[in-house]
């Protein structure tokens, strides 16, 4: 099976644009997580996705939103960037049976806000 | 609250030796799920392994092990006999009752030739 793919592999903004990730699943995986690492904050987590429904969410403002399609795929946006928001965004996907299943991570996004 | 602590922020060893990354965590859950991801430079989480509360029995894989112990609530991790390619960041994490994960800050790890 192909594994999670994220694009774009990098990307390059200026403070007050927007921006817009994407990330494909494992085939079959329903669920689909978004995190953002950092150096100073680490792994944290921004919100995952199920049948294109937002099912859980961490402690992000609103400016982070995402989406879910039919088809699983999943995008995220980032409106009015700040320079905080330069991180690397990871995607993971899981197939969700009802457990902990293992979530699948992506070469993520890299983000640089100039 | 749930928490994961990786005391160990950075660890230099020399190749073939042996290395063990510390893993403890917090949770108030009967059940629950902990985790190992292994993070290359090129930035990719690559899933190591997913261990439940119920299964203590150490485990190992080729030159990795891992060792749970419920009473100290640690889930370490060791190498043996090191290579330059195991070089990358250690991730522990923790399940919370959402299913999402809680992480520890990672230990990074240096594999000297």
């Amino acid at each position: 099976k192909a594994g999670v793919t994220q694009t774009p592999r990098y990307l390059i903004k200026t403070r007050g644009q927007q921006v817009t990730l994407s990330c494909s699943p494992i085939s079959g995986h329903r669920s689909v997580s978004w995190y953002q690492q950092t150096p100073g904050q680490g792994l944290q987590f921004l919100f995952e996705y199920f049948s294109e429904t937002q099912r859980n969410k961490g402690n992000f403002p609103g400016r982070f939103s995402g989406r879910q399609f039919s088809n699983s795929r999943s995008e995220m946006n980032v409106s009015t960037l700040e320079l905080g928001d330069s991180a690397l965004y990871l995607c993971a996907s899981s197939s969700s049976t009802g457990t902990p299943e293992t979530q699948y991570f992506g070469p993520g996004t890299r983000l640089l806000v100039l | 609250a749930q928490k994961v602590t990786q005391a160990q922020t950075e660890i230099s060893v020399v190749e073939k030796e042996d290395v063990t990354l510390d893993c403890v965590y917090e949770t108030r859950d009967t059940t629950y799920y902990l985790f190992w991801y292994k993070q290359p430079p090129s930035g990719e989480l690559v899933f190591l392994i997913r261990r439940n509360s119920f299964d203590e029995q150490n485990e190992i894989s080729g030159r990795y092990s891992w060792n749970f112990q419920k009473s100290t609530s640690s889930f370490n991790f060791t190498i043996t006999a090191s290579q330059v390619v195991d070089s990358a960041v250690y991730f522990c994490a923790l399940s919370d009752p959402n299913y999402q994960l809680i992480w520890g800050a990672g230990t990074k790890l240096i594999i000297k030739p």
